[in-house]
């Protein structure tokens, strides 16, 4: 299986509070993604970034910020929360681009009260 | 534009007999297509992709998809299920042109003894 980690795997959470999700790999790949899934939606790309402090917003980016300070650590913050945030997000990184596979990793489930 | 339909929310077939999820997609610019499976609680595994090589691409744990260019389509098959395969399974589009990654709703396949 591919490095890669979420932490933490599960939270609850108060509307308006700050929330920030980690991601973390060891394979060195470049480019990381987040993605939420919901119910009859499927996964949506919520921002993805293609290197060290290179970000770029997905499909659903509204009331999410990303950070990538280093190779190994994508950090994903909801600014305040909101009880329509209440989802699964996965992290996924791959060696390159869009046309390369990706590995995700195990999922945060997260639930705004 | 891309986009990607699977045509089935569901799909129970028999053990041991064939299985067939569909997906058709769109795209402006040759796509690269892509099939995950994710078993509960976990997070989604590649079971196949086609970047313009053959058009018949095998997979893992007997799986194969066919791309059809002239009918839009990446169907995924497997000759006999097995009861591992109930699994949600996802279809993907993407292109080296944009930076879009469009994943299709979920196929739930469920595999009856």
């Amino acid at each position: 299986d591919a490095g890669i980690t979420q932490s933490p795997r599960h939270k609850v959470t108060e509307t308006g509070t700050p929330v920030t999700l980690r991601c973390h790999q060891t394979e060195n790949h470049r480019y990381m993604y987040w993605y939420r899934q919901d119910p009859g939606h499927g996964l949506r790309l919520i921002h993805y970034s293609y290197g060290v402090k290179d970000t770029d917003k997905g499909e659903v980016s509204d009331g999410y910020s990303v950070s990538r300070s280093k190779t190994e650590d994508f950090l994903l913050t909801l600014e305040s929360a909101t009880s329509s945030q209440t989802s699964v997000y996965f992290c996924a990184i791959s060696e390159s681009g869009q046309s390369y596979e990706q590995y995700f990793g195990p999922g945060t489930r997260l639930t705004v009260t | 534009a891309q986009s990607v339909t699977q045509l089935d929310s569901h799909v129970s077939v028999s053990e041991g007999t064939p299985v067939l999820l569909r997906c058709n997609y769109s795209s402006s610019y040759s796509p690269s297509l892509f099939w995950y499976v994710q078993h509960p609680n976990k997070g989604l595994q590649l079971l196949l992709k086609y970047t313009s090589a053959a058009t018949l691409v095998k997979g893992i744990n007997g799986f194969e998809a066919e791309f059809k260019k002239s009918e839009t389509s990446f169907h995924l098959t497997k000759p006999s299920a097995h009861m591992s395969d109930a699994a949600e399974y996802f279809c993907v589009v993407t292109s080296n042109r944009d930076d879009k990654i469009i994943f299709g709703k979920g196929t739930r396949l469920h595999i009856l003894p």
